[in-house]
């Protein structure tokens, strides 16, 4: 079974660009969640999907980052315009409703 | 809200050594506990999840023990290897929060040939 795909790996931009990172669940899940993940810290939940809908955004900060999960399968997040303190590792995940949550490899984000 | 806490944050032991990793949280009414394994670079491998009505799960050399009511786990790892050179972290699953999972910072551990 595949498990959940990310990309791209690594990113570098400069701050007030814009960024946008894509992720694949894993076939048949039906939940999937962006976390951030900064240095020295654990993840923290951006958002978070059931089929096309929003469950939880509460932690996204929606002045400059958005994110869409069309026809329930793959996602994006995208930041704009990042800032220096948008440099984090994104991680995305997948589980079936309420259960076990599988994480892809991650992007790691460098503004400069 | 939820604060998982870690100790300690790093961890050097040699080769062969048992060692125990230590969790807690603030609220005892989670659904369950997860214990996963990062490499650096590289995302979130899960180790053991333990659902609130379960005192332990092994898996290998690896075993979780939680103490809801103390609001405490432990990740046991018996006769560490480098290859077990790694960031533990635990997460929860509160009952009343939907599925996110609340995160500590993590504990380094580097195990010595």
């Amino acid at each position: 079974e595949a498990g959940v795909a990310q990309s791209p790996r690594y990113k570098i931009i400069e701050k007030r660009q814009s960024v946008a990172f894509w992720c694949n669940p894993i076939s048949g899940h039906a939940t999937l969640y962006w976390y951030q993940q900064i240095l020295g810290q654990g993840p923290k939940l951006l958002i978070q999907f059931q089929n096309n809908g929003v469950v939880d955004d509460s932690q996204l900060p929606k002045d400059r980052f958005s994110a869409e999960r069309l026809k329930g399968v793959d996602s994006t997040l995208k930041i704009q315009p990042a800032k220096l303190e948008d440099s984090a590792v994104y991680l995305c995940a997948s589980s079936l409703i309420g259960n076990e949550q599988f994480f892809g490899p991650g992007t790691r984000l460098t503004v400069l | 809200k939820q604060e998982v806490t870690q100790i300690p944050a790093a961890l050097s032991v040699p080769e062969g050594e048992n060692l125990v990793l230590n969790c807690s949280f603030t609220d005892s009414a989670i659904y369950n506990l997860q214990w996963f394994r990062q490499d650096p670079g590289k995302g979130l491998t899960s180790l053991l999840l333990i659902q609130s009505s379960q005192r332990e799960q092994t898996s290998g050399r690896l075993n979780a023990s939680l103490d809801k009511s103390s609001g405490r786990s432990t990740l046991y790892i018996a006769a560490s290897q480098p290859g077990d050179s790694a960031t533990y972290l635990c997460a929860v699953r509160d009952s009343n929060s939907g599925y996110a999972l609340n995160f500590g910072k993590g504990t380094s551990l580097l195990v010595t040939p």
